[in-house]
């Protein structure tokens, strides 16, 4: 089955610092790969994802992902983060076995931004 | 997403009761799915249908059932709710084609005592 990791239950960065938050994959095939944010009381908001062509996916919000295949990561990036950006985030993975077709969902990162 | 509706948005129930959970989507997608939300644990897939006609269990089915009314609805049944049960429940219809993201609903929070 296709499976995705986040390492880290929570990320602290100082707002203006650049950010990173890490996903992991592991899949039969090709990868289709998603990011998600969840403000607090709210459903998820999905942010960018990763079907095929240049490695790095521009997304919403400022936010990137850099694909990188030999160390299967798919890891969320932002230049510069604001005290906004302090939210849950998850990574995804498109799973299509079973003869289904549905994401297979990370188990989140918390991310602090602080001043 | 604002296109998506669930109701109610919270509930607490006592054990044995039989709860439903509504969602209604604008965007008229044909697929939609109900996610379960566990601290610590992520998503998991409760069911899924890919139209009125084609319903389907996803990993954690047991205890559930679902009713696909029409297009745009798509309602979950815990027919007999458990203190285990308590999480929140995610609707997410997703458009046609094997690639498109899926939008997620508010939510609902549900608390079975």
């Amino acid at each position: 089955a296709q499976s995705v990791a986040q390492p880290e239950d929570q990320v602290n960065v100082a707002e203006g610092n650049p950010l990173t938050v890490k996903c992991t994959y592991s899949v039969s095939g090709n990868p289709y790969l998603f990011w998600y944010v969840q403000y607090p009381n709210r459903g998820l908001q999905f942010l960018l994802k990763y079907i095929t062509g240049d490695n790095l996916v521009k997304g919403s919000y400022g936010f990137e992902a850099e694909f990188n295949k030999s160390q299967t990561s798919f890891h969320l990036k932002k230049p510069s983060a604001l005290v906004s950006d302090s939210a849950l985030y998850f990574c995804a993975v498109r799973d299509f076995t079973g003869g289904g077709n549905k994401l297979t969902f990370g188990t989140g990162t918390q991310l602090k931004v602080e001043l | 997403d604002a296109d998506v509706t669930q109701t109610p948005r919270n509930r607490i129930t006592k054990t044995g009761k039989r709860i439903m959970l509504e969602c209604s989507q604008t965007k008229g997608h044909d697929r939609m799915y109900w996610y379960r939300q566990d601290p610590g644990l992520g998503l998991q897939l409760i069911y899924y249908s890919f139209d009125v006609k084609d319903i389907n269990k996803g990993e954690i089915s047991d205890g559930y059932s679902v009713s696909r009314q029409a297009q745009a609805k798509f309602s979950l049944s815990l027919e007999s709710a458990i203190p285990n049960q308590t999480a929140l429940y995610f609707c997410a219809p997703r458009g046609g084609g094997l690639y498109n993201e899926q939008f997620f609903g508010p939510g609902t929070r549900l608390t079975v005592l």
